[in-house]
C-alpha cells in the first residue's frame, strides 16, 4: 500500500493561513496526490488532488514539490469549520474493468487540525 | 448538487442479528466503495463495485456480503453481528467508466453508525 507521512496534529488561528505537509517518498510517476478531510461525525470529504502542477480550487491550494516526494495543502484563511482530520493519499493510475480490479483509497493516520478562534 | 445518500443513519442491533446498509451513489456514478471506521480509527476499505460487479475486497469478514444493483445503488449485508462490528460505515461513489480512477475524487456519504449491543 502507498505510504504517506503527516504530522499527527497542527494548530492554527482563525483567518490565518495553514500549511499542512505530507511526505510521499515512494510515489510513482503516475500517482495522483489526493487530500481528503473528515469533520467530526461526518464522512471524508474530497478537498483537492493533483499530479505535478500546483492546483487551486475554492477550498484550498495544493503545492507539489518538484520531485513529487512531498506536497503541502494550503488553506488560505482557516475558519473554525476547517477543524478536521486531513488525509494525504497518493493513488496509482488505474482504469476500472469489469470483474476485478485493485483500486481503493488507503487512509493513513492524517493530521488533526485545530483552529483557534 | 446531489450527494451520496446512506440509510439508515443510525442502526442498533444485538449480537448475532443481521443488518443491511444501503447506499445511493451520486447520479451517473457507476463505482461504489464501502469503508469501515471503528472508534478512534481511520477509514478502512471493505469492498468495491463497478458496473454491478465486485471489483475488489479489503478486510471484509466472510459474514459480510454486498452487491450493486442495476440502478447502481449498493447494499452491505452483515450477518452474525459481533460487538466488534460497531463502527461507522461509509459509502463512496465515483465515475469509473473510461476514467483513470486516480484522477477521480471519491464522494462520501455521511455514513451509517452501527451499534451492536
Amino acid at each position: 500500500d502507498a505510504k504517506t507521512t503527516q504530522p499527527n496534529s497542527m494548530e492554527s488561528n482563525e483567518e490565518e493561513p495553514v500549511h499542512l505537509p505530507c511526505n510521499h517518498s515512494t510515489i510513482s510517476g503516475t500517482d495522483y496526490i489526493h487530500w481528503y478531510r473528515q469533520l467530526p461525525s461526518q464522512g471524508p470529504e474530497y478537498v483537492i488532488h493533483g499530479l505535478t502542477s500546483n492546483v487551486n480550487n475554492r477550498m484550498a491550494s495544493l503545492a507539489i514539490a518538484e520531485d513529487r516526494k512531498s506536497s503541502t495543502l494550503i488553506l488560505h484563511r482557516a475558519t473554525l469549520r476547517d477543524a478536521a482530520v486531513y488525509y494525504c493519499i497518493h493513488s496509482p493510475e488505474f482504469y476500472m474493468r469489469r470483474g476485478g480490479s485493485n483500486y481503493k483509497l488507503t487512509f493513513g493516520k492524517g493530521t488533526l487540525l485545530t483552529v483557534n478562534p | 448538487a446531489a450527494g451520496v445518500i446512506q440509510s439508515p443513519r443510525h442502526l442498533i442491533k444485538e449480537k448475532r442479528e443481521t443488518a443491511t446498509l444501503k447506499c445511493y451513489p451520486i447520479p451517473r456514478h457507476d463505482t461504489v466503495y464501502w469503508y469501515q471506521q471503528g472508534p478512534g480509527q481511520d477509514p478502512q476499505f471493505l469492498i468495491s463495485f463497478y458496473e454491478k460487479m465486485q471489483s475488489d475486497k479489503g478486510s471484509i469478514p466472510d459474514r459480510f456480503s454486498a452487491q450493486q444493483f442495476s440502478d447502481y445503488h449498493s447494499e452491505l449485508n452483515m450477518s452474525s453481528l459481533e460487538l466488534g462490528d460497531s463502527a461507522l460505515y461509509f459509502c463512496a461513489s465515483s465515475l469509473g467508466q473510461g476514467k483513470n480512477l486516480s484522477n477521480q475524487p471519491q464522494h462520501f456519504g455521511d455514513g451509517t453508525r452501527l451499534s451492536i449491543l
